[in-house]
C-alpha cells in the first residue's frame, strides 16, 4: 500500500526555537496533505490542509503564523513550528490523499 | 459541529474473545463512516468504511454496520488475536472525502 513518512520521529527543542517536520509520500503523488495534532488520550485534531503550490487552509483557532506549512512538491509537505513554547509539545501526524487518506507515523515534539 | 464518541479504553480481552468497540456520531448531512487502526509505532491505517445507511464495512474479520437510526458504527470481531492489539479510531466526514473528524481512539489489548 501507499506509504507516508515523517521526519523526525521525535524532536526535543528549547523554548523560542523553530522546528521543521517533514511529511513525504514515498510511492505516490499527493496534491493534498493534512496536518493533525494529537494530545494524550484525545482525538486527532485537524490543523490545516496543505495543497501543492498554494497556501494552506487552516482550521479555526490554528495560528497560521505559528504553524507554517509549505507544500512545494507533490511528495513533500513541511510543518514549521515557529518560536516554539512548551504548550506546543504534542504529537503531530500528517496524512496524504491518494486513493484514500494515508497517514504518517507521527512526530513527537517536546519543547523544554 | 460534527463529532464522534467512542468508548474509552483500554479494552482488555483474551485471545479468541468477541470484540465490540462502540462508536456514535453527530453530523449534519449524510456522513461517510470509517474505522482506522494504529499499531504501535505506526501510522493510522484504514480498516473499513461505509458510505451510506445500512452499509456494512468489513476487513480482516472486523465488521461495522452504518446505523443511521441510532447514529452508530460499532466495530465488531468474532475472535480477536494478540496481533489485533492496537488503537482503533472511529471517524467520519461530511465535507467531502478529505476532511475527517476522529473519535478519541480506543486501545485494545489482547492477551494470549
Amino acid at each position: 500500500g501507499a506509504v507516508v513518512s515523517q521526519h523526525p520521529s521525535w524532536v526535543i527543542c528549547k523554548s523560542g526555537t523553530s522546528v521543521k517536520i517533514e511529511c513525504r509520500s514515498l510511492d505516490f503523488q499527493a496534491t493534498t496533505m493534512f496536518w493533525y495534532r494529537q494530545f494524550p488520550k484525545q482525538s486527532l485534531m485537524l490543523m490545516a490542509t496543505s495543497n501543492e503550490g498554494s497556501k494552506a487552509t487552516y482550521e479555526q483557532g490554528v495560528e497560521k503564523d505559528k504553524f507554517l506549512i509549505n507544500h512545494a512538491s507533490l511528495t513533500l509537505s513541511t510543518l514549521t513550528v515557529t518560536s516554539a513554547h512548551p504548550e506546543d509539545s504534542s504529537f503531530y501526524i500528517c496524512s496524504a490523499r491518494g486513493y484514500e487518506q494515508y497517514f504518517g507515523p507521527g512526530t513527537r515534539l517536546t519543547v523544554t | 459541529g460534527d463529532s464522534v464518541t467512542q468508548m474509552e479504553g483500554p479494552v482488555t480481552l483474551s485471545e479468541e474473545a468477541f470484540l465490540t468497540i462502540n462508536c456514535t456520531y453527530t453530523a449534519t448531512g449524510y456522513p461517510s463512516l470509517f474505522w482506522y487502526v494504529q499499531y504501535p509505532g505506526e501510522g493510522l491505517q484504514l480498516l473499513l468504511k461505509a458510505t451510506k445507511a445500512d452499509d456494512k464495512g468489513s476487513n480482516k474479520g472486523f465488521e461495522a454496520t452504518y446505523r443511521k437510526e441510532t447514529t452508530s458504527f460499532h466495530l465488531e470481531k468474532g475472535s480477536v488475536q494478540v496481533s489485533d492489539s492496537a488503537v482503533y479510531f472511529c471517524a467520519l466526514n461530511t465535507r467531502g472525502y478529505s476532511t475527517l473528524t476522529f473519535g478519541k481512539g480506543t486501545m485494545l489489548l489482547v492477551s494470549p
